[in-house]
């Protein structure tokens, strides 16, 4: 069955350096994610993409993040200069459509701010 | 806001016992969405119940919407100890899933 994958699944960085989490989504999906998961707190959105563009994006996804499609296969979140508070697990998600279908998500990557 | 809270925020039962989880929203909604997450873990798709739809089953797990009272709930039956996790709802918006708090299941042996 497809899978939506993630890497790295563990990342360690010294605050203010700059980190890029990589995500493969399902091949014919057309609708990308990142939501991120604070330990111990809910998951939030930050950002959906489609056609090359940001598509809505929450109060968290300020300028210190982007988002790209380098390539017809990988979906990139960076975080250009990573605070404390920017640690946490971050899911890649995927879907076909939206509005009414489900988002599949990937493993998530763990981001270790220090 | 259209957020998902979800009751009780823990629950601790024998295995074999049914357990239920319920969400409660604030908003209209295309469709809901139920995900599983083990501890530190990806979160796994359950269920989608779309708006029209009032009960969903899968396995061991039955999914019901009460739009009039913006409610759902999601029965797993006969539980086991694999299904100790914690157990999401998602609201659907146009490009996002709005999550709930999660109720965190554990399921003794």
């Amino acid at each position: 069955e497809p899978e939506v994958t993630q890497t790295p699944s563990h990342q360690v960085t010294q605050m203010g350096q700059e980190v890029i989490l990589r995500c493969v989504p399902i091949s014919n999906h057309l609708y990308f994610y990142w939501y991120r998961q604070i330990l111990g707190q809910k998951v939030e959105f930050l950002v959906s993409f489609y056609n090359n563009e940001i598509s809505e994006k929450s109060e968290i996804f300020d300028d210190q993040f982007s988002v790209e499609r380098p390539d017809g296969s990988n979906f990139t979140l960076k975080i250009r200069s990573t605070k404390l508070e920017d640690s946490a697990m971050y899911f890649c998600a995927s879907s076909e459509a939206t509005g009414r279908e489900t988002q599949y998500f990937g493993p998530g990557t763990r981001l270790l701010v220090l | 806001s259209q957020q998902g809270e979800e009751d009780p925020q823990a629950l601790s039962i024998q295995e074999g016992e049914n357990a239920t989880m319920n969400c409660s929203y604030k908003t209209s909604i295309n469709n809901l969405q139920w995900y599983r997450q083990n501890s530190g873990r990806g979160l796994v798709h359950l269920i989608l119940i779309r708006s029209n739809e009032r009960e969903k089953h899968s396995g061991r797990l039955r999914v019901t919407l009460d739009t009039s009272k913006k409610s759902s709930s999601l029965l797993i039956t006969a539980s086991r100890a694999a299904d100790t996790a914690s157990y999401f709802c998602a609201i659907q918006g146009t490009y996002k899933y709005i999550f709930g708090t999660g109720t965190r299941l554990k399921v003794l042996a």
